[in-house]
Parts: C-alpha cells; sequence; structure tokens
C-alpha cells in the first residue's frame, strides 16, 4: 500500500536561513507528488506538486522541490526563510482516482 | 470567486448525538472529498464522491456517511458521535489533480 513519511515532525529555523523537509514516499507507480502548507487556523495551499519531466519543480513562496526516483524522495526546500513560512507542512502521494494519501506533516517553526 | 466553504467552523457535541458537517462549492467541480486531521497523522480519507449520486469509501470510513445529491454539496454525517472522532475536517474538491481545501471544521464530541 502506498504511504508517505515525513522524518522530522518539528523543525526551528532562525529568518534568513534555508529551509529543508524531508518527505519520502512508497508507491508502486510513477507517483504525482504534492506539497500543501497549512497556516494556523487555515485550509491547506498547494505550494508545488511533480506529475513527470524536470525533477526540480518550482512553487510559489520561493520554494522548490526534488524528485529522486532512486531515493523515493520529493524534499522541499527554500533558500531563505521569512517568519510568514512558519506553518505545517505536508507532502502528498495521488493514489488511483485522484485520492491523495499524506504524511504526518512537519511543523516550521522561525525565529528571529 | 470560486470558493469552497465548511460549516459550521466550530462545533461541539455530545457521545450518541447524530452530526451533520456542511462543505459547498462553486467550482462545479465533479470530485469532492473529506479528511480528518489528528497530530500525527496527517490527513486521512474518509470519503469521496466523483459526481452526484456517487459515494466511496475512504481509508477511515466507519463511523461516517456522506450523500451527493447535487454537484455543489458533499455533506458529511456522524451516525452516532463518539469521542474518537473528535478532529478537524476538511472538505476538498478538485477537478484535474489539484485538490482545493476548504477552512475546516473543529469538532469536539464530550
Amino acid at each position: 500500500a502506498q504511504s508517505v513519511t515525513q522524518p522530522d515532525i518539528h523543525i526551528t529555523v532562525s529568518e534568513g536561513a534555508s529551509l529543508e523537509l524531508r518527505c519520502n514516499y512508497s508507491y508502486g507507480a510513477t507517483p504525482y507528488l504534492f506539497w500543501y502548507v497549512q497556516s494556523p487556523g487555515q485550509g491547506l495551499q498547494l505550494l508545488l506538486k511533480y506529475f513527470s519531466g524536470d525533477t526540480l519543480v518550482q512553487g510559489i513562496k520561493g520554494f522548490e522541490a526534488e524528485f529522486k526516483r532512486s531515493q523515493s524522495s520529493f524534499n522541499l526546500r527554500k533558500p531563505s526563510v521569512h517568519w510568514s513560512d512558519a506553518a505545517e507542512y505536508f507532502c502528498a502521494v495521488e493514489v488511483a482516482g485522484n485520492k491523495l494519501t499524506f504524511g504526518g506533516g512537519t511543523r516550521v517553526l522561525v525565529k528571529p | 470567486d470560486a470558493e469552497i466553504t465548511q460549516s459550521p467552523r466550530h462545533k461541539i457535541t455530545e457521545t450518541g448525538r447524530q452530526v451533520t458537517l456542511a462543505c459547498h462549492q462553486t467550482w462545479n467541480h465533479n470530485n469532492m472529498f473529506w479528511y480528518r486531521q489528528d497530530l500525527g497523522h496527517g490527513l486521512r480519507l474518509i470519503h469521496y464522491s466523483y459526481g452526484v449520486h456517487d459515494t466511496n469509501k475512504g481509508e477511515v470510513s466507519d463511523g461516517y456517511s456522506v450523500s451527493r445529491s447535487n454537484t455543489e454539496d458533499l455533506p458529511l454525517t456522524l451516525e452516532s458521535a463518539a469521542s474518537s472522532q473528535t478532529s478537524v475536517y476538511f472538505c476538498a474538491s478538485s477537478s484535474g489533480n489539484e485538490q482545493f481545501f476548504g477552512p475546516g471544521t473543529r469538532l469536539t464530541v464530550l
């Protein structure tokens, strides 16, 4: 069965520093992969998605992610975080029928 | 602007009561989904629908039901609320591969 693992439950980063969030998936076929962000008390907003082609994908708010098939990973990065990036981030894989399987999430705290 | 709304935003109920959470989208999307969010579990799929009169069970469907009588709405019903159903519930709709999420309903079952 498909699964998504986000190994880091919490990450604390200083404002202006770089950020990398890890995501590993288990899925038999070529995956469609997503990163969502959830600000406190809000719904989920799509940051970026990977379907095929270039393995480095750009998203909104300065985020990017790299798909590595050999490592079954889809890590999210941002070169310089802003205080407004404090949120919870979810990695997800689309399985048959447009359904999403989510990882457990990583909460990002930004220190001034 | 098209949007997806959920009501109520907060609900407190008692064990054994029937509760219905509303989800309404104005995108005219065929696909609609209900998830629950619990600490450490991310979002888990409860039920989903690919169109009017179509409903399907997801990963954690026990104790929940949905109905789809029109394109815009997918209400989620807890037949007899249990404390284990205390959670935050999200509705989503999609056309193609991107799902759009509502703001969520925080349900507390006492």
